[in-house]
């Protein structure tokens, strides 16, 4: 069965400081993954994709397939960083899977 | 970028009427939309698929004639929650791929908040 698993309902770091937030998955196939974010009274949004590999807003996100893991990090947070994010999998046909997502506070 | 929008943004209603929720893709056409439920403090849970002109397609557990989905047009999905209970009480929330912006990319609505007496 597909599932996205975010260890962490809370993390709190100081501003400056380096962020990583965990997800994991298990998934039978060749995944693609997203990390989405949710900023207070906002939708949810696209953060980043595994696929693009790229940056945003200071974040990336490596796909570790040894390790199924799908971990996202920013090495300097900044208080607008605070919000809820929510690792998701793809299981095809763009049907996602999501995490419990984990809620952000960037401390100052 | 594109925009999706959900109405009403809450509603309460009694137990045992219906309520229609409409999903919008404003500036894009849509093929396929996603319905979503979030209970408090939980996740999202992928209710069932929208295909525009075709019969929508539920996951594992969800009741199709306790939801019914009726995509009609490309810029509009709608789910109705027949014979609404307490139990159905969540926040629902769609989702449209826009199929130029290439990729897998979903654009969410606001949601809306159903709450029954």
């Amino acid at each position: 069965a597909q599932r996205v698993t975010q260890p962490e309902k809370l993390l709190s770091v100081f501003k400056g400081a380096p962020v990583e937030l965990k997800c994991n998955y298990s998934y039978s196939g060749s995944p693609e993954l997203f990390w989405y974010v949710q900023y207070s009274r906002q939708r949810l949004q696209l953060l980043l994709r595994h696929i693009s590999r790229e940056s945003i807003k200071g974040f990336t996100a490596d796909l570790n397939k040894g390790e199924t893991s799908f971990h996202l990090k920013k090495p300097f947070a900044q208080e607008e960083d605070s919000a809820m994010y929510y690792c998701a999998l793809s299981r095809g046909a763009q049907k996602l899977v999501f995490g419990q997502g984990t809620r952000l506070t960037i401390n100052p | 970028g594109a925009v999706v929008s959900q109405h009403p943004s809450w509603v309460i209603c009694k137990s045992g009427t219906s309520v229609k929720i409409e999903c919008r893709s404003l500036d894009f056409q849509a093929t396929t939309m996603f319905w979503y439920r979030q209970f408090p403090k939980q996740s999202l849970m992928l209710m069932a698929t929208s295909n525009e002109g075709s019969k929508a397609t539920y996951e594992q557990g969800v009741e199709k004639d306790k939801f019914l989905i009726n995509h009609a047009s490309l810029t509009l999905s709608t789910l109705t929650v027949t014979s609404a209970h307490p139990e159905d009480s969540s926040f629902y929330i769609c989702s449209a791929r826009d199929p130029t912006s290439g990729g897998e990319t979903q654009y969410f609505g606001p949601g809306t908040r159903l709450l029954v007496l």
